[in-house]
């Protein structure tokens, strides 16, 4: 199966809740990256890992965290929410190293009350 | 800090026009400029991306034109259609640092008019 596919397409969750948002990487992609994207605007940059490892981190605070996973599939993990926090979530995967092309899953449109 | 500075805003465009949008960016460490199209309800698509050794690249209608002394860079789009109605950003990422981060301007919203 080629292409990002991101879990769940839509998301409410009450303010001071936690949230997780699931990204599978295009076959091939050992790096995988963050996005959020609020309406409106151009994606901002939360972080980056490679082959597990965060190697970038955007201007998030904190209870913005991450995992990826030995298939390379990766987790976005939201703690605390806020009502600013709402936003389509992106996740772009690539291959690593010197090749720069970015594949952008659907996203994740998640809305705090 | 805006690290990409993309215009305009919004742009209306006949059928068969040219549109054009302008981004000028700031971190000369920037090594690799890419235009992104979205649709509503979908991710950014990569269109076409440039490297800062060339000033010109074409594919198909697009085209992208950089220049380096003036840190700016720009996408025409020729012959426009209905179907590229869309949104629009440039964006710009570097190396530096670790990792490849995209920074991405503020999007332009094309209409393309029959």
């Amino acid at each position: 199966e080629t292409g990002v596919t991101q879990s769940p397409t839509h998301l409410i969750k009450t303010r001071g809740q936690q949230v997780t948002l699931r990204c599978s990487s295009q076959s091939g992609h050992n790096t995988v990256s963050w996005y959020q994207q609020a309406l409106g605007q151009g994606p901002q940059f939360i972080f980056q890992y490679y082959r597990e490892e965060e190697n970038g981190r955007g201007n998030f605070p904190p209870r913005f965290s991450g995992l990826q996973f030995p298939n390379y599939s990766s987790e976005l993990n939201v703690n605390a929410l806020e009502l600013d926090d709402s936003a389509l979530y992106l996740c772009a995967s690539s291959s690593g190293g010197e090749y720069y092309g970015y594949t952008f899953g659907s996203g994740t449109r998640l809305t705090v009350v | 800090q805006q690290q990409v500075k993309q215009s305009p805003q919004s742009l209306i465009v006949q059928k068969g026009g040219i549109s054009i949008i302008n981004c000028a960016y700031e971190n000369t460490a920037f090594d690799y400029f890419p235009w992104y199209q979205q649709f509503p309800g979908k991710g950014p698509a990569l269109l076409i991306a440039i490297r800062p050794d060339v000033s010109e690249k074409k594919e198909g209608r697009f085209t992208i034109s950089f220049n380096k002394s003036a840190k700016q860079f720009s996408l025409h789009i020729m012959d426009s259609q209905p179907g590229d109605s869309a949104t629009y950003f440039c964006a710009a990422s570097s190396m530096a640092g670790g990792g490849n981060k995209l920074t991405f301007g503020t999007g332009t919203q094309l209409k393309v008019e029959l």
